[in-house]
């Protein structure tokens, strides 16, 4: 399997603009998880899928924030209007079961700078 | 609300040295996990210790637990150079949870050829 998979890498937008974050899980996993990292904040969970029902998005920070997951395959992580303060590194995970007890698998991240 | 919180920040020693970074709870878990993130790269697993475990090996990683402390260390023995990335410790997000967890904010590890 080729891991998770993001897309695109980095995505640079000016402020106001809609940014889409994609994602592919690794085949057969049944948890997806969508994290945010800052310097100043950490990695953060902002919302997890099981068997693609959002089940906790008490993560998102604020309503211009969505995500969906259509099927087993593929997430969407959605910024609408962006702003400067979004600027971050966005990353997909996914995982066989619980991810206390199970380990998660990481995507590459997609490196967000909202001008 | 971050659970783990991992201690030094920041640890720089030479290959060879070994390198030991702490992690600290505020609430029971069932498991602690231990990620490695290289620099620009997602987080990889390196183990998972249940909460009825006292230590754990895998390779030159060593990882112990004490829950009566709320604590754990990660051991890097003979540490190389490639062992530079930054360490994060993962729990149980909520007491009695178990389909998340929280992340703590990294002990960055700097390996001097």
């Amino acid at each position: 399997d080729a891991g998770v998979i993001q897309s695109p890498r980095h995505e640079v937008t000016e402020m106001g603009q809609e940014v889409t974050l994609r994602c592919k899980p690794i085949s057969g996993h049944d948890y997806l998880f969508w994290y945010r990292q800052t310097m100043m904040r950490g990695l953060e969970l902002l919302i997890y899928f099981n068997n693609n029902v959002p089940i906790d998005d008490s993560g998102m920070p604020e309503d211009r924030f969505s995500a969906k997951m259509p099927n087993a395959s593929f997430s969407t992580l959605k910024i609408q209007p962006s702003e400067p303060r979004d600027s971050a590194v966005y990353f997909c995970a996914s995982s066989l079961g619980a991810s206390s007890y199970n380990e998660q698998f990481f995507g590459p991240g997609t490196r967000l700078t909202v001008l | 609300s971050q659970q783990g919180e991992e201690d030094p920040q920041a640890l720089s020693i030479q290959e060879g040295e070994n390198a030991t970074m702490n992690c600290s709870y505020k609430t029971s878990i069932n498991n602690l996990q231990w990620y490695r993130q290289n620099s620009g790269r997602g987080l990889v697993h390196l183990i998972l210790i249940r909460s009825n475990e006292r230590e754990k090996h895998s390779g030159r990683l060593r990882v112990t637990l004490d829950t009566s402390k709320k604590s754990s260390s990660l051991l890097i023995t003979a540490s190389r150079a490639a062992d530079t990335a930054s360490y994060f410790c993962a729990t149980d997000a909520d007491p009695g949870g178990y389909q998340k967890v929280t992340f703590g904010i990294g002990t960055k590890l700097q390996v001097i050829p």
